[in-house]
């Protein structure tokens, strides 16, 4: 069973832009992190936040994690045609330490 | 460059086949996933091992899936028989679990599974 549910389940944005994609959970985490994946690929981690963090940032990138609303959001600022990927949120299960893996948010960058 | 290693990467067979699917975690990681992607189920989890050891194989259908580390190089997961439903990528990921909990996970390539 889906533990992740990322928001929206595909999004389309020019080069340029910013690109924000949700994550939402049921259950207690350890850990949240971020992947993503090229078509045909296996998946690459992005990023990493624990479950005592409310912010980090990479790069471009800036994640944030809110337990108490059992969420997390990826910003992908100033957005490239090489960002196009599906992107995935995997949540650390605190009981077991399962990482278990959303649907994905697809990200389409428009040249 | 470590990497997990995956074979074979694509494999055609048809129903009632044995299907085996091999794995070489990153040296060192003493944790190790097997997934199954598919448009409709997304990834799902199927099996993971730490330190060889099985923690959870609940998401594997019993009667025909079994999931094995004969040692620390080597995580198998094999079909038998294989069905038309099978037909998925099939993706390995290791990592370190430290302390509480298992850092980023590196995946290999996938196996792509078609069972005709």
């Amino acid at each position: 069973s889906q533990q992740g549910e990322e928001d929206p389940q595909a999004l389309s944005i020019q080069e340029g832009e910013n690109a924000t994609m949700n994550c939402s959970y049921k259950t207690s985490i350890n850990n949240l992190q971020w992947y993503r994946q090229n078509s045909g690929r296996g998946l690459v981690h992005l990023i990493l936040i624990r479950s005592n963090e409310r912010e980090k940032h990479s790069g471009r990138l800036r994640v944030t994690l809110d337990t108490s609303k059992k969420s997390s959001s990826l910003l992908i600022t100033a957005s490239r045609a090489a960002d196009t990927a599906s992107y995935f949120c995997a949540t650390g299960m605190n009981r077991d330490d399962k990482i278990i893996f959303g649907k994905g948010t697809r990200l389409h960058i428009l040249p | 460059d470590a990497r997990v290693t995956q074979t074979p990467r694509h494999k055609v067979t048809e129903m009632g086949q044995e299907v085996t699917m091999r794995c070489q975690p990153i040296l060192g990681h003493n944790t190790v996933f097997w997934y199954r992607q598919t448009m409709m189920q997304g990834l799902e989890l199927l099996a993971y091992f730490r330190n060889r050891a099985p923690l959870d194989d609940s998401g594997m259908p019993k009667d025909r899936f079994s999931a094995e580390m004969p040692d620390a190089t080597l995580a198998t997961l094999k079909i038998q028989p294989s069905e038309p439903r099978d037909s998925a990528v099939y993706f390995c990921a290791s990592g370190l679990h430290t302390g509480s909990q298992t850092g980023e996970l590196f995946f290999g390539e996938g196996s792509r599974l078609t069972v005709l």
